[in-house]
């Protein structure tokens, strides 16, 4: 069966650092595009950015709300995606869902960004 | 960026009764020679987005054959035949045509 599983999600202080992890299995994990979706409290979902699979390079591609402050990283090896997010700010303050060629997501984790 | 805007906003529906949902995209989802990429999702209650349909019309597997989508171009339906209590949720329609990737603002139905 299809998991994906986020972790990291935790309450940090503004121009802080975060790095979430998600953990797949049940499918060949270097074969898919993966990507990183958010969800601030109440609101609606909003697309992160993107890494490629091994076929197109591994490349990525970011929201311009994030490009710059975020990277996105996987290890096909150890089937995990990554999210190391910098500089954040309060408006980072979501629920981050991995999710699988636009079709599969996690459970999500919760980031806040709060002093 | 392509806007996805949704209609309606909240939807209160009765058992057994047929639901719609609109979703309108700022430009063609069709890219010359290419797939439509749109996506329906449902956020049910506390849990994570899941897929009920995806590239307009095709259902995953295990969707119930109740949810239908259709549409071309710029603007796109989902329907439900007979709306059953689990349905409750918020449903978001997704482009996946061009980065960056857009939702629409959501439609949530309720019992």
């Amino acid at each position: 069966e299809m998991q994906l599983v986020e972790s990291g999600g935790d309450l940090v202080q503004p121009g802080g650092s975060l790095r979430l992890s998600c953990a797949a299995s049940g499918f060949t994990f270097s074969d898919h595009y993966m990507e990183w979706v958010r969800q601030a409290p109440g609101k609606g979902l909003e697309w992160v950015g993107r890494t490629r699979n091994k076929a197109n390079s591994d490349t990525t591609e970011y929201a311009a709300s994030v490009k710059g402050r975020f990277t996105i990283s996987r290890d096909d090896s150890k089937n995990s995606l990554y999210l190391q997010m910098d500089s954040l700010k309060t408006e980072d303050t979501a629920v981050y869902y991995c999710v699988c060629d636009c079709r599969y997501w996690g459970q999500g984790t919760l980031v806040t960004v709060s002093s | 960026d392509i806007v996805m805007t949704q209609t309606p906003l909240s939807l209160s529906v009765t058992p057994g009764q047929p639901a719609s949902i609109s979703c309108k995209s700022s430009q063609s989802l069709l890219p010359s020679g290419g797939k439509t990429y749109l996506f329906w999702y449902l956020q049910k209650p506390g849990q994570s987005p899941e897929l009920l349909i995806y590239d307009v019309s095709n259902r995953l597997s295990g969707v119930p054959d109740r949810f239908s989508g259709s549409g071309s171009g710029t603007d796109f339906t989902l329907k439900i035949s007979r709306v059953e209590a689990e349905d409750v949720g918020i449903y978001y329609c997704m482009q996946g045509t061009q980065l960056p990737l857009t939702f629409g603002g959501g439609t949530k139905v309720e019992i």
